[in-house]
């Protein structure tokens, strides 16, 4: 596509469910990353794939995160037993190669856990 | 934990004012990009200017980087009320093949 696709946008959530947030990257693009964002904060790396390289998942906060990446292309974050300290926006972007190029982000997607 | 750190942490001008923004970070990099977040949504890239560059250009935009002073600058000309968003430095670091982002600097323009 022409763009970082996610979904979806904004996502409510109970404490303790489990949630699954979604990004399409730009085709083509060989890189990967998730990062999230608290309310008024930086970026926080989460994890990074590049090719059919194992994962960088040094940034996964817990063993309730976990994400794959199918074919190369599609990326599913998954969050399982949610708490409230999970609610931040959840940042995907794409780059042509792991090194040494710009990212393109998605518009997120804001998860809210109550 | 977070390597670049902007100075200031917000800043309010006038239209037609220039606006500096100053990123420090801890360790030797790659490259250092710029980027810009409206509205606390997703981030557009504006510039990236590798380790072995000391100044690069784009339209408006003027990036200055210092390896020996681990600190870069980015100047904004003659602003605009559309450049009111949040500015955040990011660095790749030499042999980590991801980006590390700053806490970011909130412009303000006023018209």
């Amino acid at each position: 596509g022409a763009g970082v696709s996610q979904s979806p946008s904004n996502k409510v959530t109970e404490k303790g469910k489990d949630v699954e947030l979604r990004c399409d990257p730009i085709s083509g693009h060989t890189a990967l990353y998730w990062y999230r964002q608290s309310l008024g904060q930086g970026l926080e790396f989460l994890i990074y794939f590049q090719g059919n390289s194992a994962p960088d998942k040094s940034g996964l906060p817990s063993d309730r995160f976990s994400a794959e990446r199918t074919g190369g292309s599609v990326s599913t974050l998954t969050i399982q037993r949610t708490q409230q300290e999970d609610s931040a926006v959840y940042l995907c972007a794409s780059s042509l190669s792991g090194s040494g190029y710009g990212y393109t982000f998605g518009s997120g997607t804001r998860l809210t856990v109550v | 934990s977070q390597q670049g750190e902007e100075d200031p942490q917000a800043l309010s001008i006038q239209e037609g004012e220039n606006a500096t923004m100053n990123c420090s970070y801890k360790t030797s990099i790659n490259n250092l990009q710029w980027y810009r977040q409206n509205s606390g949504r997703g981030l557009v890239h504006l510039i990236l200017i590798r380790s072995n560059e000391r100044e690069k250009h784009s339209g408006r935009l003027r990036v200055t980087l210092d390896t020996s002073k681990k600190s870069s600058s980015l100047l904004i000309t003659a602003s605009r009320a559309a450049d009111t968003a949040s500015y955040f430095c990011a660095t790749e670091g030499t042999g980590f093949q991801k980006l590390v982002f700053g806490t970011g600097t909130r412009l303000l323009v006023s018209p």
